[in-house]
C-alpha cells in the first residue's frame, strides 16, 4: 500500500516568518494530495489539496507544490499567525478518497 | 452542504463490552465510507473501507471481526467495536464520499476509552 513519510514532526516559527512542511509518497499511482489542519480534539480541516496534472497551487497565504517525479509534496504558509498553530496531516490518495497520512507536525506559531 | 454526522461524540465503557459508532451522511448519499482510528499525538491510520450494501475492506492488521462495519444504506455506516480493551481507547473518525459530496468530509469524531 502507500506509505507517506512527512517532516518535520514539530515546528516553531516566529509570527510572520514562513513554515515549511514537507511530504513523501511511494505510490506512483497516487493522484490527489490534500492537506489538513487538525486541531486538538476536533476533525481534520482540509486547508488546501493538490492534484497530480498540477505543479504549484495557492491560496492566500497557503500553497503547496507537487514534484511528481521525486514523489514529494509540500506545504508552505507565509506570514504565519498564532492561529496557524496546529497539527498538519498530509495525505495521498489513489482515487480521491481513499487517504493515507503523513504522521503530522505540531506546528507553532511563536507571537 | 456535505455535512457529516457523527455519534457519539464520546463514549465511556467497560473493558469486554462492545460499542457502537454510527456515522452519517446528512445532505448527501454516501456510497462509500472510511473508517479511521487515531492514537494520541498519532496520525490518522485507515482501519477499512464501506460501500454500501457489501462487506467492508479492513486494513491489514485491523481484525475484522472486532471491529464490525456494517453499511446498510447510503446514509449511515456503523462501526461496533466489539469485546472492547483499553488499548482500544482511540479517537475514532469518519469520512464520507457519495454523489453529493466531494469525497472528502470527515466525521466530528468519537473518542472511545475503555476502563
Amino acid at each position: 500500500g502507500e506509505n507517506v513519510e512527512q517532516h518535520p514532526s514539530t515546528l516553531s516559527v516566529q509570527e510572520g516568518d514562513s513554515a515549511v512542511i514537507k511530504c513523501t509518497y511511494s505510490d506512483s499511482a497516487s493522484n490527489y494530495f490534500p492537506w489538513y489542519k487538525q486541531e486538538l480534539g476536533k476533525r481534520p480541516q482540509l486547508i488546501i489539496d493538490i492534484r497530480s496534472n498540477v505543479g504549484e497551487k495557492k491560496d492566500q497565504r497557503i500553497a503547496v507544490t507537487l514534484n511528481k517525479t521525486a514523489k514529494h509534496f509540500s506545504l508552505h504558509i507565509t506570514e504565519t499567525q498564532p492561529e496557524d498553530s496546529a497539527v498538519y496531516f498530509c495525505a495521498a490518495s489513489r482515487f480521491g478518497n481513499q487517504f493515507y497520512f503523513g504522521t503530522g507536525t505540531s506546528l507553532t506559531v511563536i507571537p | 452542504g456535505a455535512v457529516v454526522s457523527q455519534h457519539p461524540s464520546r463514549v465511556i465503557c467497560k473493558s469486554g463490552t462492545s460499542v457502537k459508532i454510527e456515522c452519517r451522511s446528512l445532505d448527501f448519499q454516501a456510497t462509500t465510507m472510511f473508517w479511521y482510528r487515531q492514537f494520541p499525538k498519532q496520525s490518522l491510520m485507515l482501519m477499512a473501507t464501506s460501500n454500501e450494501g457489501s462487506k467492508a475492506t479492513y486494513e491489514q492488521g485491523v481484525e475484522k471481526d472486532k471491529f464490525l462495519i456494517n453499511h446498510a444504506s447510503l446514509t449511515l455506516s456503523t462501526l461496533t467495536v466489539t469485546s472492547a480493551h483499553p488499548e482500544d481507547s482511540s479517537f475514532y473518525i469518519c469520512s464520507a464520499d457519495g454523489t453529493g459530496g466531494n469525497g472528502y468530509t470527515f466525521g466530528s469524531g468519537t473518542r472511545l476509552t475503555v476502563v
